[in-house]
């Protein structure tokens, strides 16, 4: 069983639409969760971190952190056609460099 | 210019070949990784490198090896190419508190294939 898992998607939403991307994660002592975004022939990019539980808000995302589920989730409000990308999740012990990554979900966005 | 830099971005290689990637940054961090992807495996740590004289081993460091000429330059070197080191490769720097925070800034990737 992998450590941090994700759906490959693809997931096809209309453009202005709620797009909700997940990952489930086995490791309870996982204390960051990350969200990184990468369009293609590109390298991954940081959206946003999250330390333990709770939300965190960046514009039109959220991120969120439920750890009595070992479940993660990033929501993307009024999705645009440049959210089209693979979203990648990550998690680390805390003081450790060694991020976990999930195999990434593919999100296009249809105008 | 990129930040973070990886020549070459593109290469085909035969069976046995000494192939070499390698990787600046002008981010001015001290810690510098290489990353691999694979369609349905997510980013693997190959090596990590937190100043020039320290190297590190990550999870799949076998059949590869690198060398840290500077603090702006990692480079990852395959002795003795195989087809199943046919990949994306990424390198990826940080500062120390983006090692706890994930937050890593990632070259565009160099894509390998090996016949």
């Amino acid at each position: 069983q992998k450590e941090v898992e994700q759906d490959p998607g693809p997931l096809s939403v209309p453009e202005g639409a709620i797009v909700s991307l997940n990952c489930t994660y086995s490791n309870s002592a996982f204390q960051y969760f990350m969200w990184y975004r990468q369009y293609s022939r590109k390298g991954p990019e940081l959206l946003m971190y999250t330390y333990s539980s709770g939300n965190k808000e960046d514009g039109r995302f959220t991120a969120q952190v439920d750890k009595s589920s070992k479940y993660i989730s990033l929501f993307i409000r009024d999705s645009q056609p440049s959210d089209s990308a693979t979203y990648l999740c990550a998690m680390n012990l805390g003081s450790s460099y060694k991020l976990i990554f999930g195999s990434g979900t593919r999100l296009l966005v249809r105008p | 210019d990129a930040d973070v830099t990886q020549t070459p971005r593109n290469r085909i290689t035969k069976t046995g070949k000494r192939i070499m990637l390698e990787c600046s940054q002008t981010k001015g961090h001290d810690r510098m990784y290489w990353y691999r992807q694979d369609p349905g495996l997510g980013l693997r740590l190959i090596y990590y490198s937190f100043d020039v004289k320290d190297i590190n081993k990550g999870e799949i460091s076998d059949g590869y090896s690198v060398s840290r000429q500077a603090q702006a330059k990692f480079s990852l070197s395959l002795e003795s190419a195989i087809p199943n080191q046919t990949a994306l490769y990424f390198c990826a720097t940080s500062d120390p508190i983006g090692t706890s925070t994930g937050e890593l800034f990632f070259g565009e990737g160099s894509r390998l294939t090996v016949l």
